[in-house]
């Protein structure tokens, strides 16, 4: 299961602050992602890279911002004006041109 | 953009029998569908995948199909064992390295 790993793995927040989700490979993969996972509505995109220092944004990107500053690592920030963030997150990286996405062991964010 | 649908939402077969889930797509330039399996708690696992030049692919117990002209592809899981049971989700490419994931099927083996 190693390659690529997220931390922590329980996150509490209080309303009003803003969290950072830790996300990190070592499988010299160029592309990775951020998903999140609420019950019943499978994986929805937040971000994604294909690059170091370039990201796009996925399909609910509000209220969330990313960096990749290194192609190791992907850390994805969930800020306060995201309304509703609890939630399980999940972070998956893939070869360029190369389809199947590996998922880390996920991050699962309450707010208090 | 794609859209996947997945159904059903729920599954509950006797063990030893077989189980199917369907998915449909929108985007007929997509040309790569996996299905990811999903332990309580865990994350998904690649279990098989597809790509546009290929109808059927087979892996032991597990097959999936695909119909391009229909836009529509299955799991097919048969002799079902207790751990087959899971969520199991389907995608499709929407190019870019992109994959747009159907809603879920979750897949209950009855002993």
């Amino acid at each position: 299961d190693g390659g690529i790993t997220q931390s922590p793995k329980y996150l509490f927040r209080k309303e009003g602050q803003n969290v950072t989700l830790s996300c990190e490979q070592n499988l010299n993969h160029d592309a990775m992602y951020w998903y999140r996972q609420d019950p019943g509505q499978g994986l929805r995109l937040i971000y994604y890279s294909q690059i170091v220092n370039d990201f796009q944004k996925g399909d609910i990107a509000e209220g969330y911002s990313v960096s990749r500053e290194k192609k190791e690592s992907f850390p994805l920030t969930v800020t306060s004006a995201q309304k509703n963030p609890t939630a399980f997150y999940l972070c998956a990286s893939t070869e360029q041109n190369y389809n199947e996405q590996f998922f880390g062991p996920g991050t699962r964010l309450t707010v208090l | 953009g794609e859209n996947v649908e997945q159904h059903p939402s729920t599954l509950s077969v006797q063990e030893g029998d077989s189980a199917v889930i369907k998915c449909t797509y929108s985007d007929s330039a997509s040309n790569y569908f996996p299905w990811y399996k999903q332990e309580l708690g865990k994350r998904p696992q690649l279990i098989i995948d597809i790509r546009s030049n290929v109808g059927e692919k087979k892996d032991q117990r597990i097959a999936v199909t695909l119909n391009k002209t229909a836009k529509h592809f299955s799991l097919h899981i048969t002799e079902t064992q207790p751990e087959d049971s899971a969520v199991y989700f389907c995608a499709a490419s929407e190019g870019a390295q992109k994959l747009v994931f159907g809603q879920g099927t979750r897949l209950t083996i009855n002993p």
